[in-house]
């Protein structure tokens, strides 16, 4: 597709469900990025793919969190278990441009996942 | 402890002056920084890029400097415009983008 797609755009769940947000990259960038924003806040860094792999995990806030992209393209971000502070925008993002370990160019960010845990 | 701070909360000025939004970090070293719009209900945009042996970058009413010695950058835009009230995000490249806070940005006529 022409952007990073999301999905679902929304999704309203109860305490304890678990959850999967989808993302979709824009086609050929390696580098795929989950960032959290909650009402009103900056976005908080989850985890980053490069390829398959996920050299970075620091982010995710417990182990109910976490997240797998296959084929270099799709990523799947999956909450156990979800709290009322998991309530959030889930952010996805991709980029082409990551050369010697460090961003150098533009993220291209979808427009996010809105999880409301009730 | 790292942190990246943009100092305003909010700023509001008026149609045709020049906003200016400052964004401070200490413990990073960034090669590269970004800053990024941010509209209610959307993802951030990519606005500009500067590298850490830039000290100053341009595109249309858009202005960034990079200053590594006082580790800020400072981001102007000048003849501002209602169309131009949004959040603006900066962030520094290490191995991810990491973001600062945000300046919400009100232009009134």
């Amino acid at each position: 597709g022409a952007g990073v797609s999301q999905s679902p755009s929304n999704k309203v769940t109860e305490k304890g469900k678990d959850v999967e947000l989808r993302c979709d990259p824009i086609s050929g960038h390696t580098a795929l990025y989950w960032y959290r924003q909650s009402l009103g806040q900056g976005l908080e860094f989850l985890i980053y793919f490069q390829g398959n792999s996920a050299p970075d995990k620091s982010g995710l806030p417990s182990d109910r969190f976490s997240a797998e992209r296959t084929g270099g393209s799709v990523s799947t971000l999956t909450i156990q278990r979800t709290q009322q502070e998991d309530s959030a925008v889930y952010l996805c993002a991709s980029s082409l441009t990551f050369h010697g370990g460090t961003v150098t160019g533009e993220l291209f960010f979808g427009e996010g996942s809105r999880l409301t845990v009730l | 402890s790292q942190k990246i701070e943009q100092n305003s909360e909010a700023l509001n000025i008026q149609e045709g002056k020049t906003a200016t939004l400052t964004c401070n970090y200490t413990n990073y070293s960034p090669a590269y920084l970004q800053w990024y719009r941010q509209d209610p209900g959307r993802g951030p945009v990519f606005l500009l890029l500067i590298r850490e042996n830039e000290k100053e970058k341009r595109k249309e009413r858009l202005k960034v400097t990079f200053d590594t010695t006082l580790k800020q950058s400072l981001f102007h835009i000048t003849a501002s415009q209602p169309a131009d009230s949004a959040t603006y995000l900066c962030a520094l490249s290490t191995d991810k983008l990491i973001f600062g806070t945000g300046t919400r940005l009100q232009v009134f006529p």
